[in-house]
């Protein structure tokens, strides 16, 4: 069964950081596209990161510089370490597989809350 | 990178109604163009990909079209379980993309 459990989400202040991590259970993340998509309180979906199975990772133009993502094979988890957090990072954080351009499995989702 | 806009942002309709959501990229995408359902506290679901092809499991009701720039949505005949938000999704670029969203509401 295929599972993508994220964690490491909460509250944080502006300027802070915060690690999510998304541990992954039925495919090998190191043969995958894994993603990271955010959805702010009230809106719509932001495609935020991607990780080719390559290792090339994209990056939407406000999170660069401040946003990494990553993977450990070994742990089969993939990571998104976010700097310089700000009000407008928050939102719901999921992880996401995106096999041939489509996202066909999805992690349950980490709120993340960026507030003084 | 690649912008999507999509109309109407929101569109009330009733059961049996046949309704079209339309999406524009700001470049060519070819067909590379999904449909994502999304209802309250959910994750997405993949509908439709490659602008037209119906992913498995997912009701005749609703089909795609388009290809290019252009692309639209089409549920045949709602039913109750369709109402719900709608967003569609390019990959045609190294880093996709979604439109910002269609709620289809009663």
């Amino acid at each position: 069964e295929v599972q993508l459990v994220e964690s490491g989400g909460g509250l944080i202040q502006p300027g802070g950081s915060l690690r999510l991590s998304c541990a992954v259970s039925g495919f090998s993340v190191s043969n995958n596209y894994m993603s990271w998509v955010r959805q702010a309180p009230g809106s719509g979906l932001e495609w935020v990161s991607i990780l080719y199975s390559s290792g090339s990772t994209y990056y939407i133009d406000s999170v660069k510089g401040r946003f990494t993502i990553s993977r450990d094979n070994s742990r089969n988890t993939v990571y998104l370490q976010m700097n310089s957090l700000r009000a407008g990072d928050t939102a719901v954080y999921y992880c996401a597989r995106s096999m041939n351009g489509i996202v066909d499995y999805w992690g349950q989702g980490a709120v993340v809350t960026v507030s003084s | 990178d690649i912008r999507m806009t999509q109309s109407p942002s929101t569109l009330s309709a009733s059961v049996g109604d046949r309704v079209t959501i339309t999406c524009r990229a700001s470049q060519s995408v070819s067909i590379w163009l999904a449909w994502y359902q999304q209802k309250p506290g959910k994750a997405p679901k993949v509908l439709i990909s490659k602008a037209s092809n119906l992913e498995s499991g997912v009701p005749s009701r609703f089909s795609g079209s388009g290809s290019g720039t252009d692309f639209t949505l089409t549920i045949s005949s709602l039913q109750r379980d369709d109402f719900a938000t709608y967003y569609c999704q390019q990959y045609h670029t190294h880093l996709y993309s979604f439109g910002q969203g269609t709620k289809l509401e009663i």
